[in-house]
């Protein structure tokens, strides 16, 4: 398996660009979830999807921000406008519907809004 | 740009020896625990699991302890590697899939 899969890995877009992240979760695992990682704040849940359906986004952090899972393979993360404090690392992780310890994470995308 | 954000509490210990690496959590309702390792540039990554009905649990030169009383977690990382190096969180299990994150320790490695 090839584990969960994100694009790009870098990103550098000028501040008022839409940006847009994506993940592939692992097969079978019917959990998403996109986590943002900074500095400041650690990891901090963004959303999740169950069966690709949202679950709880309370966690986004505005309505620049916004997520959609149109099937089980796919997900996509969209920053429109970005701006410079959106810069951080995104993650996506999922699992199956077992419970969290099947929580696999991708190697992120660094994002940089200049 | 980003602001300058709060510096990760750093433990340094010799190649061989023991880490022990603690985290405290939020919620005396959260009912699963995880550890994670970050290395550089990457994910982080399953180390070890415990449920709330344990007090401890081993793995592969790590142990995990729970204390339930304090709200207080422990990660014991036995005969230290260079490999080791990274920054460790600790997660608690909020409701049915939602992990809430700690604020990460970094482990470094003294040859």
């Amino acid at each position: 398996d090839a584990g969960v899969i994100q694009s790009p890995r870098h990103e550098v877009t000028e501040m008022g660009q839409e940006v847009t992240l994506r993940c592939k979760p692992i097969s079978g695992h019917d959990y998403l979830f996109w986590y943002r990682q900074t500095m400041m704040r650690g990891l901090e849940l963004l959303i999740y999807f169950n069966n690709n359906v949202p679950i709880d986004d309370s966690g986004m952090p505005e309505d620049r921000f916004s997520a959609k899972m149109p099937n089980a393979s796919f997900s996509t993360l969209k920053i429109q406008p970005s701006e410079p404090r959106d810069s951080a690392v995104y993650f996506c992780a999922s699992s199956s519907g077992t419970g969290p310890y099947g929580y696999t994470f991708g190697s992120g995308t660094r994002l940089t809004v200049v | 740009g980003e602001s300058v954000g709060l510096h990760l509490p750093t433990l340094s210990v010799q190649e061989g020896d023991n880490s022990i690496i603690n985290c405290a959590y939020s919620n005396s309702a959260s009912d699963y625990f995880i550890w994670y390792k970050q290395e550089s540039g990457k994910g982080p990554q399953f180390i070890i699991d415990i449920r709330s009905n344990m007090d401890k649990r081993q793995g592969q030169r790590v142990t995990v302890l729970l204390n339930k009383t304090v709200k207080h977690l422990s990660l014991q990382i036995a005969a230290t590697q260079p490999g080791d190096s990274a920054v460790y969180f600790c997660a608690e299990n909020i409701n049915a899939q939602k992990l809430v994150f700690g604020q990460g320790t970094r482990l470094t490695i003294n040859p």
